[in-house]
């Protein structure tokens, strides 16, 4: 599976969209990008995947390059419960289902 | 989604013992997986446990140490064996979701070795 790297940290002010940028310059054709975000003391929580196209949810947008080699999450209006660890994965379709975090970005959403 | 329990939550043993941490599923899945996360870092994959057959391992770790137990579609047991400070982590169970996009994590359980 294709290496991520993402800023250890970033700040956000409440209410503002919080877009946390990830690298993956290595990444396959048949690699998805996957978003997970692990709020403290709890296990890891499913945002948003993607292959090519934008992708939007209740949660979030993502943001793919045309290249791929880079892609950008989006939270619209974050709120202090948006602070979090956030998680970008490439990881082919077929790889039997394994995820390989790396370290991923620390957010923190500022009243 | 599926709904994942473990058990304990947390524990503090001491070392040289063996802790089973237990980790149940409200439905039936294919894929089951066990984590560790080390105080303050990452996630890493330890072992995808099989429904009837052996787990198989990540690189670094051995079934000696981390033996893995899947009797059903809905349940798995993770033992840390012959425990040392250096075990104290979260371990985290997951499973695959519905058309193997998304995995669903447990709440996980807080060892501490002392």
């Amino acid at each position: 599976d294709a290496k991520t790297t993402q800023p250890p940290s970033m700040d956000c002010a409440e209410g503002r969209a919080a877009n946390l940028p990830c690298n993956h310059s290595t990444i396959s054709g048949n690699e998805y990008v996957y978003w997970y975000r692990q709020i403290h003391s709890q296990g890891p929580q499913y945002i948003i995947h993607g292959l090519k196209n934008n992708e939007t949810n209740e949660m979030a947008s993502l943001i793919i390059t045309e290249d791929r080699k880079s892609s950008t999450l989006i939270l619209p209006h974050a709120t202090l419960r948006d602070t979090a660890v956030y998680y970008c994965i490439v990881r082919a379709e077929n790889t039997g289902n394994q995820f390989y975090f790396g370290t991923g970005t620390s957010l923190t959403v500022i009243p | 989604s599926a709904v994942i329990s473990q058990k304990p939550s947390r524990d503090i043993c001491q070392r040289g013992t063996s802790l089973t941490i237990q980790c149940q599923v409200d439905s039936q899945v294919t894929m089951m997986f066990w984590y560790r996360q080390q105080p303050g870092q990452s996630l890493t994959l330890i072992a995808t446990a099989n429904q009837g057959s052996e787990a198989t391992y990540e690189s670094g770790f051995v079934i000696d140490k981390f033996p893995i137990s899947r009797p059903n579609l809905t349940f798995s047991t993770l033992t840390v064996s012959n425990m040392s400070p250096e075990d104290s982590s979260i371990y985290l169970c997951s499973v695959g979701g519905q058309g193997a996009y998304e995995q669903y994590f447990g709440p996980g359980t807080r060892l501490t070795v002392t």
